[in-house]
């Protein structure tokens, strides 16, 4: 089956603009996860949905940063006033369920570039 | 402190030689979760196995093993009989039961392996 998509793969933007990421999880999958990997480090939480709610949003570095997911599937991540140290790739992620073993498949990210 | 520890930037190892690639971890909580992915040049995060801290045994998942040590706060990944496609980054991760409702994973910095025919 399909997995987890994000678009667009690459983006390009000036400091100061508006850009917002997609997300497309797993069929089924109730959990939506976004990461935020900046080169030579692991990823990092940024936000977390359980259904349309946004159950842990800890993670957002302060609040240029939104993201929604209306009708509990799709979701998109929002950025406003890009700055050049939010340059990273965004990483999303599902699961079935939430619980301890539950295993989060990742998409391939969206590099975002800020000039 | 770092939640996660990968003590080793890159790592080379024959192809057909096993490998251990290094993970310690630091939580307070009882309950807690640990996996690790397979980062390949494309980007995407590949799930390769996980080890729950209540779980006796050592996981397993075809040539991937977990050395699972509680008491040292240690989780090691070994791939046995290493293919040229495991060159890739590999990344440690922790899930934490403290909060309720958090199910993030805590990443660690990551291992370079190069397999080399």
């Amino acid at each position: 089956g399909a997995g987890v998509s994000q678009t667009p793969s690459n983006k390009v933007t000036e400091k100061g603009k508006y850009v917002e990421l997609r997300c497309d999880p797993i069929s089924g999958h109730t959990a939506l996860y976004w990461y935020r990997q900046s080169l030579g480090q692991g990823p990092e939480f940024l936000i977390y949905f359980q259904g349309t709610g946004a159950a842990d949003d800890s993670g957002l570095p302060n609040d240029r940063f939104f993201a929604v997911r209306p009708e509990g599937s799709v979701s998109t991540l929002k950025i406003q006033r890009t700055e050049r140290g939010d340059s990273a790739v965004y990483l999303c992620a599902s699961s079935l369920n939430t619980g301890m073993e539950e295993t989060q498949y990742f998409g391939p990210g969206t590099r975002l570039l800020v000039l | 402190a770092q939640k996660i520890t990968q003590t080793q930037p890159g790592m080379f190892v024959q192809e057909k030689e096993a490998v251990t690639l290094d993970c310690t971890y630091d939580t307070s909580d009882q309950s807690y979760g640990l996996f690790w992915y397979k980062q390949p040049s494309s980007g995407e995060m590949i799930f390769l196995i996980y080890q729950g801290s209540y779980d006796e045994q050592n996981a397993t998942e075809g040539r991937y093993s977990l050395n699972f040590q509680k008491a040292r706060k240690s989780a090691n990944l070994v791939i046995s009989a290493s293919q040229l496609g495991d060159s890739a980054m590999y990344f440690c991760a922790m899930r934490e039961g403290t909060r309720a409702g958090s199910y993030q994973l805590t990443f660690g910095k990551g291992t370079k392996l190069s397999v080399i025919p």
